[in-house]
């Protein structure tokens, strides 16, 4: 049971470079978050689902799309990378919405924009 | 404005010197109020869920309260284990039946051998 894993755990990008962050979990949750995390501020939403096929936006949406296509999985796409999104990144995932039951966080990605 | 804010930002203490740790809010229909312990290069790692005031939580060296304005962290007998950044996180009632959950930013927690 490998609970929520992320692919990559490091990247460094150029500013207008294009990637997508991998989120899997396998406890068969139905909610999946993204978030940053940045010094001096508290973890933010950026996007979530409630379920397979289903986004929604978080507090910090703009420069980020996602996409659940499989209820395991969960990306997060940067169209065009800003030094801005310079941040780490996590996933989490629960079996109730918005903490009705834990999150479970995933270990991060350390995107770095040049 | 909903928010959550979290003292110290930092706190070291020697190994055995109790303390506790703060977490104030200011929320609109509040639907729960969650600990998290996070390690450096890691994810937060779930604690405790606190539901309404008065209510209490324990877990080896660490015990969790609530009140209607803010949470405290209680450390008992600390250990240099118990070193990581704690982070308080609340669940509020958004708009059209959505939840939104607010970080706050962190007590950063050394414990010294």
């Amino acid at each position: 049971n490998a609970g929520v894993t992320q692919t990559p755990k490091f990247r460094v990008l150029k500013t207008g470079q294009s990637m997508t962050l991998l989120c899997a979990q396998d406890m068969n949750h139905e909610y999946m978050y993204w978030y940053r995390q940045d010094p001096g501020m508290g973890l933010r939403l950026i996007h979530y689902s409630v379920g397979e096929g289903t986004t929604a936006k978080g507090e910090v949406p703009d420069g980020y799309n996602v996409s659940r296509l499989k209820k395991q999985n969960f990306l997060l796409g940067l169209e065009s990378a800003a030094p801005s999104q310079t941040s780490v990144y996590f996933c989490a995932s629960s079996n109730g919405g918005f903490g009705a039951n834990e999150q479970f966080f995933g270990p991060g990605t350390r995107l770095t924009v040049l | 404005e909903d928010q959550v804010t979290q003292s110290p930002e930092a706190l070291r203490l020697q190994e055995g010197e109790s303390s506790s740790l703060n977490c104030s809010y200011t929320v609109s229909g509040l639907r729960g109020l969650f600990w998290y312990r996070q390690d450096p290069g890691k994810g937060p790692e779930f604690l405790f869920t606190l539901y309404s005031a008065g209510e209490e939580k324990e877990k080896e060296r660490l015990k969790a309260t609530l009140t209607k304005k803010e949470s405290f962290l209680h450390i008992t007998a600390p250990k240099p284990e118990d070193s990581a950044t704690y982070l308080c996180a609340v669940q509020t009632e958004g708009t059209s039946g959505t939840y939104k959950y607010i970080f706050g930013t962190g007590t950063r927690l050394k414990v010294l051998a």
